[in-house]
């Protein structure tokens, strides 16, 4: 069973600080890796995805990948109110046919 | 404007009583998807199809049916609900197969099955 963890918070951090969010995967051979975000009753949408180890920046965000260490990161800076959400981290595991495996997510908090 | 439609978005309904939760996308997709989403179980899916007349089984399929006759729709058939159906449940599409981490999900269903 291929899974993927993530701390289910909350996660609270103050306005203008940064928020890290983090995940593990189990299957080693794993190489698609994808954030989305969800608003409290909404669907999910993506935000980031990256395929090879280091950063990979976009606007405020930067997802990070450890292939080696099986983990993958999400940091927000200067995180807003606006930025409080669910993130899902999201793994293929590309291995034949199986689907994207979704974490539980982690619920941040930006307090103003 | 490209999107994916789901309906009906609230649904309470009685144990037994069969229904089905509709989806269709406007972008010409291959890939398609239902998943549903519980407090502290997060995102799972119940069946992809990765084009017409192909559907698979996702994690939790038990107690669901799909059918893709056309490329746009992807409805997902309840034959006799549970209360443990009750839940959030999400369409989603995708290009391809091989471009299903920029899935573009629907607004949701939520079931409640008394």
């Amino acid at each position: 069973q291929k899974e993927v963890e993530q701390n289910s918070g909350p996660l609270s951090v103050p306005e203008g600080a940064i928020a890290s969010l983090n995940c593990t995967y189990s299957d080693r051979g794993s190489q698609s890796f994808f954030w989305y975000r969800q608003y409290s009753g909404k669907s999910p949408e993506l935000i980031m995805f990256i395929y090879s180890n280091g950063d990979k920046e976009d606007g405020r965000f930067t997802a990070q990948l450890n292939k080696a260490s099986q983990y993958v990161s999400l940091l927000i800076r200067d995180s807003q109110p606006s930025d409080s959400a669910t993130y899902l981290c999201a793994v293929n595991p590309n291995s034949g046919n199986t689907p994207l495996v979704f974490g539980k997510g982690t619920r941040l908090s930006v307090i103003a | 404007e490209a999107q994916v439609t789901q309906n009906p978005r609230y649904l309470i309904t009685v144990t037994g009583k069969k229904l089905t939760v509709t989806c269709s996308q406007n972008m010409n997709h291959e890939y398609m998807s239902w998943y549903r989403q519980d407090p502290g179980l997060g995102l799972r899916q119940i069946y992809y199809s990765m084009n017409v007349e192909v559907t698979d089984k996702g994690d939790v399929p038990e107690g669901y049916k799909v059918s893709r006759k056309e490329k746009r729709n992807f409805p997902l058939i309840l034959e006799s609900p549970s209360p443990n159906q009750t839940s959030l449940y999400f369409c989603a599409s995708s290009d391809s197969w091989g471009s299903q981490e920029t899935q573009y999900f629907g607004p949701g269903t939520r079931l409640l099955v008394l």
